[in-house]
């Protein structure tokens, strides 16, 4: 089975603050993407990767930056968090055309 | 990308077929329609994808009318661990946009 993974499920941070959240996957995906989730706004992309070292913008990547060093794993990063970042951050992982597969979530507080 | 249209929420009584409809009436040619569930506090779950044919596989049966406008998930005997939010998506590849899905509530 596809396992995605993600450092935490809740995290508490504070305004200005760097936050990483980390994801990893075990079945060598080539494609990885983070979302956000928002009551009422559903599921939005916020950046994706399809190989090391490559990312692209997804619909709301204005704050967040990304990093793909390794293949298994993508980092989502929250250059100076604020509060209008508090969310519930997902990350998936696929390979070529087939479905994604979904971390279980990290739920971010920012004060 | 095809806007889908779901109804917000539906009861299933335990043991029964659920049968989650989705509108798709701007699909095109080849874009795939896929269904994903969220269960509370959990990230979404691959359920099932199809792109003309009707589908089956071990979670689920997913029905596409013959001109693509529609669809339907069938969860053949309903369980109260299928309580969830039922996404119907349309996509050619890549990123998915989730929309606001169906409330399916599973009940006793």
């Amino acid at each position: 089975d596809v396992k995605v993974t993600q450092s935490s499920r809740y995290l508490v941070k504070r305004t200005g603050e760097k936050v990483f959240l980390e994801c990893v996957q075990d079945m060598d995906h080539e494609n990885m993407f983070w979302y956000r989730q928002d009551p009422g706004l559903g599921l939005r992309l916020i950046y994706f990767s399809y190989d090391v070292k490559m990312k692209e913008k997804g619909d709301i990547p204005e704050g967040y930056s990304v990093s793909r060093e390794k293949k298994e794993r993508f980092s989502l990063i929250l250059e100076s968090a604020s509060t209008n970042q508090t969310s519930m951050y997902l990350c998936a992982s696929k390979r070529g055309y087939n479905e994604q597969f979904f971390g279980p979530g990290t739920r971010l507080t920012v004060l | 990308d095809a806007k889908t249209t779901q109804p917000p929420s539906m009861d299933c009584a335990e043991g029964r077929a659920a049968n989650l409809p989705c509108n798709h009436s701007t699909i095109s040619g080849n874009e795939y329609v896929y269904w994903y569930r969220q269960i509370h506090s959990q990230g979404p779950q691959y359920i099932i994808h199809g792109l003309k044919n009707n589908e089956t596989n071990e979670m689920a049966s997913l029905i596409i009318t013959e001109d693509r406008k529609s669809s339907t998930l069938i969860l053949p005997h309903a369980t109260l661990r299928d309580t969830a939010v039922y996404y119907c998506i349309v996509r050619v590849t890549g990123k998915l946009i989730f929309g606001q899905g169906t409330t399916l509530q599973v009940k006793p």
